[in-house]
């Protein structure tokens, strides 16, 4: 089935550690994004890829970091320098990077900071 | 003014009937509008693009006031899975045609009621 993977679903880690969210998708899409929602808030872009090898930041990238080494993949890595980690994160993808797409959206995950 | 504001809700509203709610935007420069909706704790799901002439699709309804700046979203005949919260998104574009801010509502809360 086509569509975007999260993993894992739960995640705890304890106050210091960074720590790897996955994103997986195989709809061939060009373009991917990394989002952080809190509870009672709208959804605040993290970073976002077009292309493979190339990300650029979003609205709240400090703590925050990615890569885009193969197009299926966009990894989000939050570091210890992030000062509220906790948070439901969600990945999503687009067809180009363009403004009129549609925005696919992964099951998301929870991260807790213990 | 905030980029995009929603009511946050909750609307309280009877099976069956008729509800409405808006989105407004500030930056006259936005191009594309989306609704999506979001259950507990699941991820955003589109639920409909939003274009200039309106749209309809089934029991939904979707208008763009671009003089207003705002985006509005109908539903009839209310059903009780229906509730969820329903997010506005509202993308700029640059010079090129390419996105160049994507900005999600905070979303508004409907509990359809037995």
């Amino acid at each position: 089935d086509g569509g975007i993977t999260q993993s894992p679903k739960y995640l705890f880690r304890k106050e210091g550690q960074n720590v790897t969210l996955s994103c997986e998708q195989n709809l061939n899409h060009d373009a991917m994004y990394w989002y952080r929602q809190d509870p009672g808030q709208g959804l605040r872009l993290i970073y976002y890829s077009q292309i493979v090898n190339d990300f650029q930041k979003g609205d709240i990238a400090e703590g925050y970091s990615v890569s885009r080494e193969k197009k299926e993949s966009f990894p989000l890595t939050v570091t210890s320098a992030q000062k509220n980690p906790t948070a439901f994160y969600l990945c999503a993808s687009s067809p180009t990077g363009g403004g009129s797409d549609t925005q696919y959206f992964g099951p998301g995950t929870r991260l807790t900071v213990l | 003014r905030k980029e995009v504001e929603q009511d946050p809700g909750p609307f309280n509203v009877p099976e069956g009937a008729t509800v409405a709610f808006n989105c407004t935007y500030s930056n006259s420069a936005s191009q594309s509008f989306f609704w999506y909706r979001q259950d507990c704790r699941k991820e955003p799901k589109l639920l409909m693009s939003v274009y200039s002439s309106g749209n309809e699709d089934g029991r939904f309804t979707a208008q763009l006031n671009r003089a207003s700046q705002y985006i509005s979203l109908l539903i009839r005949d209310s059903k009780l899975s229906d509730s969820a919260t329903y997010l506005c998104v509202v993308i700029k574009r640059d010079s090129g045609g390419g996105a160049d801010g994507l900005t999600f509502g905070k979303g508004t809360h409907l509990i359809i009621q037995p």
